[in-house]
This record gives structure tokens, C-alpha cells and sequence, in this order.
């Protein structure tokens, strides 16, 4: 069993529209989940970190986490074309796991 | 500040050769993590450091491999007799212990080819 899943793509959304990202993981105690953004042919971006349940925004991400159902998501609010990109969720506190990455394309 | 640095960017190989990549982490950060990254796959770790300790290593990390930190500064990663499945991205990151717990900023990575 893979210690972070991720929903599989690609994710095709429209301009404007709202781009919802999921990850599961199985590490009970993890405490640290991140969302990094990659573009095609570079390296990972961090874009949102989150440590508590609930929601965390910044500008127009939010990151989601329910620790109980080891569940983390991402949604990308008015999707920009520069957002076509693969997003890859990882978890733990030094020893980053990641997912497999989901390749989201916003069309214009 | 500037970023994590890593260099070659891009190293062709042949076969049974050695390479060595080196990484320079964001100049207060004290720890550093090696990661491999394939087509289609997330990264996967290889080893970090404290400083200069090298504190966990991954069992991907195979003993043609060795990695190091020398005074607690720069890194090198260093694959002996490369093979074929050696070819990937290696990614080096650096985190501040005790800032925003363990956020790790990546460079931009070194693709190896091995022919």
C-alpha cells in the first residue's frame, strides 16, 4: 500500500472554475501535510503548508485537512491558465513522502 | 535570500561511470535532504543531514551511492558505477529547524542520463 495517494488525473478545468485536488495518506501520526506545485520539466514549488484540522487559505488556495479520515485536499479557486501544472501532496515531518502527483490543465 | 542551488543541471553518462552532483543549500538552512524523482512519480527520499550529520538514509540509497556534507555547508551526492536505472531528476532541498516545521524548498534539480 502506497503511504500517500493521490486522485488520479489529469484534471481538466475550465478558466475561472474551481480545481479540487484530493490525497489520502496512511500514516496515522503524520503531522505535517504539503502541497507543492511542479511545473513540466522543473522542480517542486511549495505552495501551502497546513499542521491543524480545518482550512487554511492563502490567496486562492485553500488547503483542507481532516486528520480522523487522513485526508488532505487542495482547492484552487478561479483557475488561471498559468495553474496547469502537477500538483503533488506530501506528508510527514522530515521525510517527505509524496503522492504520485495530479496534472491539472486549465483551459481557456 | 537566495534559493537552493544545485549543479550540473543536467549530466549525460555512460554507463559504468561515476558522477557527482553537488547542492547548495539556502544559506541558513541547517538541514538538507536528497530526493530522486522518475516520470510520473512523486520525489523519493534518499538521505538527509543535520549539519554535517547524515542522519537516515533510504534503502534506495544503494552503496554505489554516497552523500556528504562537509562542514555543514554544501553537499554532494556522489554514484559510482552508474547504471541505467540510475537515470532520474536529483533533487536537493534545504529546511530551517524550528521554522514553519520542516518546509523544505527545492532546487532546481540536476536530470542524469545514463546511456
Amino acid at each position: 500500500q502506497k503511504e500517500v495517494e493521490q486522485n488520479s488525473g489529469p484534471l481538466s478545468v475550465p478558466e475561472g472554475a474551481i480545481a479540487s485536488l484530493n490525497c489520502t495518506y496512511s500514516d496515522r501520526g503524520s503531522q505535517s501535510f504539503f502541497w507543492y506545485r511542479q511545473y513540466s520539466g522543473k522542480s517542486p514549488e511549495l505552495i501551502m503548508s497546513i499542521y491543524s484540522n480545518g482550512d487554511k487559505e492563502d490567496g486562492r488556495f485553500t488547503a483542507q485537512l481532516n486528520k480522523a479520515s487522513q485526508y488532505v485536499s487542495l482547492l484552487i479557486r478561479d483557475s488561471q491558465p498559468s495553474d496547469s501544472a502537477t500538483y503533488l501532496c506530501a506528508v510527514n515531518d522530515y521525510k517527505l513522502s509524496f503522492g504520485a502527483g495530479t496534472t491539472v490543465t486549465v483551459r481557456a | 535570500d537566495t534559493g537552493v542551488s544545485q549543479d550540473p543541471r543536467h549530466k549525460i553518462t555512460k554507463r559504468g561511470q561515476n558522477v557527482t552532483f553537488r547542492c547548495d543549500p539556502i544559506s541558513e538552512h541547517n538541514r538538507l535532504y536528497w530526493y530522486r524523482q522518475t516520470l510520473g512519480q512523486g520525489p523519493e527520499f534518499l538521505t538527509y543531514f543535520q549539519n554535517e550529520a547524515q542522519l537516515e538514509k533510504s534503502r534506495l540509497l544503494s552503496d554505489r551511492f554516497s552523500a556528504e556534507r562537509p562542514k555543514g555547508s554544501f553537499s554532494t551526492l556522489e554514484i559510482q558505477r552508474t547504471e541505467q536505472g540510475d537515470s532520474a531528476m536529483y533533487l536537493c532541498a534545504s529546511s530551517l529547524e524550528g521554522q514553519g516545521p520542516y518546509e523544505q524548498y527545492f532546487g532546481p534539480g540536476t536530470r542524469l542520463t545514463v546511456t
